[in-house]
């Protein structure tokens, strides 16, 4: 399996505010995603990832809210920028590796 | 439209009984079929997956089943304990797992002594 970590594990923000969520995997992926999961949600996936060029958003997200960052193979940032209580929710990375899906430990984040 | 349907949406199963969640999906271009388990306050992390080539893969006491020409595919927890009491997503991808996957709802699975 993969080691997939992400920094920090959880964090409180002020609104108005922006965090910037860290994922580092242990070998080298083609493409990251970062995905968000509200409580007692499924998961929805915020954006790809990918490496040399601009990440790929989803519907209902967009780049000036959620910058991604993805200098490396082995490495991406989420940003998540001018918070509000609504933004609070788990945030996850993920990447394959040899053959399969793996998921980082998430990020709980809590904007009061 | 890329859907993943997953019932039911809670379960609860007695120890030592199989526990058995299905899903649905629509896009025949999904080749690649991942369970993950999720324990509150942590990721989801990896099960078993499948792929579409075989119809059942077995990993201990998890099993997966896929009907290729249903586009249905289920997970079964043999002698279910309680320390798998848990929620459960499934999720399809293209390519392999490649791109992005698409999840089912969850499952709340409950074991009970």
């Amino acid at each position: 399996s993969a080691v997939i970590s992400q920094k920090p594990s959880r964090d409180i923000c002020q609104r108005g505010t922006s965090l910037t969520i860290q994922c580092q995997v242990d070998s080298q992926v083609t493409m990251m995603f970062w995905y968000r999961q509200q409580p007692g949600q499924s998961l929805t996936l915020i954006a790809t990832a990918n490496q040399g060029s601009e990440a790929t958003y989803e519907s209902g997200f967009v780049i000036d809210k959620f910058p991604i960052s993805r200098p490396n193979l082995t490495f991406s940032t989420l940003t998540v920028s001018n918070m509000s209580p609504e933004d609070s929710s788990i945030y996850l990375c993920t990447g394959r590796v040899n053959t399969e899906a793996f998921f980082g430990q998430g990020t709980r984040l809590t904007v009061v | 439209q890329q859907q993943v349907k997953q019932s039911p949406q809670s379960l609860i199963v007695q120890k030592g009984g199989i526990s058995i969640i299905n899903c649905a999906y629509e896009n025949t271009a999904f080749d690649y079929f991942p369970w993950y388990q999720q324990f509150p306050g942590k990721g989801p992390a990896l099960l078993i997956a499948i792929r579409p080539d075989v119809s059942e893969k077995k990993e201990g006491r998890f099993t997966i089943s896929f009907n290729k020409s249903a586009k249905q595919f289920s997970l079964h927890i043999m002698d279910s304990q309680p320390g798998d009491s848990a929620t459960y997503f499934c999720a399809a991808s293209k390519n392999f797992g490649n791109e992005k996957l698409t999840f089912g709802t969850g499952t709340r699975l409950t074991i009970i002594p």
